[in-house]
């Protein structure tokens, strides 16, 4: 079984600035997906970023971008320029390639101030 | 454009009693279907998947069931809530044989039972 682990409950950052997630994971595959999501107060789930296990380019999007470490089974989130609407909580997930569900972390409450 | 509905957005029942939570998907044919609990401060749980009409995989057992009488329908039921029943309820969908391919949620049923 996979495990997904946040260390961070929560983290506040300020306006403008620049802030990391952190993320490990547990699995004994080679192929498999990262994900982040982020759950603002509205609760509604939505995409961050993604990447693949094979690929070695850190994925970004935008603001978003990931330090992805696969020996280290590591997958952080850096957030730059951060803005008041980052505000939510922020969860990892994997996904193994040999299967079709995501595993969620705790999650991270970032508050982002002004 | 995929989008995904889910009803009610809160219900509050009394133990005991049966529930019926809907989410209907449009924009995309095929597509896996996921159940998801989130109880308060924890991550997202996987409680039911299914890759097609009448296919359903259950990952956690309890009191819930989940039926796919539609391929673009998915439904949550139980004949009988029980008090740890409470949380939020997300309904996902991604697309069928995408391994690896990010699933996206619907706005959630904030459940309370009494």
């Amino acid at each position: 079984a996979q495990t997904v682990t946040q260390s961070q409950p929560e983290m506040s950052v300020q306006e403008a600035e620049t802030v990391t997630l952190s993320c490990t994971y547990d699995t004994s595959e080679n192929n498999y997906y990262l994900f982040w999501y982020k759950q603002p107060p509205s609760r509604q789930m939505i995409l961050v970023i993604r990447q693949e296990a094979y690929k070695q380019q850190n994925a970004t999007e935008n603001r978003f971008s990931v330090n992805f470490q696969k020996a280290a089974k590591s997958f952080s989130l850096k957030i730059s320029d951060s803005q008041l609407g980052d505000t939510a909580m922020y969860f990892c997930a994997f996904m193994p390639h040999s299967g079709y569900a995501l595993n969620f972390g705790k999650g991270t409450s970032l508050l982002v101030t002004p | 454009s995929q989008t995904i509905h889910q009803w009610p957005a809160t219900l509050v029942q009394p133990v005991g009693s049966p529930l019926s939570l809907e989410c209907t998907v449009e924009g995309t044919s095929n597509p896996n279907l996921y159940w998801y609990r989130q109880a308060a401060g924890r991550g997202l749980q996987l409680l039911f998947y299914s890759v097609g009409i009448g296919q359903i995989s259950s990952e956690v057992p309890q009191n819930l069931s989940a039926s796919r009488p539609q391929d673009r329908q998915f439904i949550l039921s139980s004949k009988k809530l029980l008090l740890s029943d409470s949380g939020f309820y997300l309904c996902a969908h991604g697309s069928r044989g995408g391994i690896g391919q990010p699933q996206h949620f619907g706005d959630g049923t904030r459940l309370s039972i009494l």
